[in-house]
């Protein structure tokens, strides 16, 4: 079926490291979201790219979607523990003029020591 | 404040009986939605409904039911052919495709 594979499933940082996950479909996406989930929460919408090349920024948080509009990455600089949790990347698909479903990647679980 | 409430937020069955599962959004969104979240499988969407009175199947459908009588609620039954049934449910909701979802805190089943 269809698939947004996501990478790394698991990420240990050190405070004040980076942090990097990415986002992969086989298919061109009409868009994609990302969500953070909190241990023990429930996910939260981050944020919406839409066009081929776009980046946005929130603070220490940088997300890209690719040319080709078939990947993303969201990247954090000088991780804190506050960023704790597991990252989504949900990608939504075109079908002959309409949009579908979400499809959501399996996450990547950052853990932060301290 | 808008939002969604799920409830409850713990819920012990036994194996064998069905169980609703309860969810209520105040924000006047069309779409909802059923996700199952076990460990390392992300988001797994069970049903969905785009407007009241009609609901679709999602990828894992199988031993659960909706119904969509209003447009503030959305609630799920587990039934007793769901062949694993202890997960993490959330519920969620959408005002468009130009937005993102709007997660309720979830309803963690347990069955034994």
């Amino acid at each position: 079926g269809q698939q947004v594979m996501q990478i790394p499933q698991y990420q240990h940082v050190q405070e004040g490291e980076d942090f990097t996950t990415y986002c992969n479909s086989s298919t061109t996406l009409s868009n994609i979201q990302w969500y953070k989930q909190r241990p023990g929460g429930h996910p939260v919408f981050l944020i919406q790219l839409v066009k081929s090349g776009e980046v946005k920024k929130q603070k220490r948080l940088t997300f890209q979607f690719g040319e080709a509009k078939k990947n993303s990455s969201l990247h954090i600089t000088a991780t804190q523990t506050t960023d704790v949790g597991t990252y989504f990347c949900a990608g939504r698909k075109n079908y002959g003029g309409s949009q579908g479903n979400l499809i959501f990647g399996k996450g990547t679980k950052l853990s932060v020591k301290p | 404040d808008g939002g969604i409430t799920q409830s409850p937020k713990y819920l012990f069955r036994k194996e064998g009986q069905n169980v609703t599962l309860s969810c209520e959004q105040n924000l006047n969104h069309d779409a909802m939605y059923w996700y199952r979240q076990d460990p390392g499988q992300g988001l797994r969407l069970i049903y969905y409904s785009q407007i009241v009175n009609d609901f679709q199947k999602g990828d894992i459908a199988e031993g659960y039911s909706v119904s969509r009588e209003k447009k503030e609620s959305f609630p799920l039954t587990v039934t007793s052919a769901q062949k694993n049934p202890t997960a993490f449910y959330l519920c969620a909701s959408s005002g468009g495709v130009e937005v993102g979802y709007t997660f309720g805190s979830g309803t963690r089943l347990t069955v034994v």
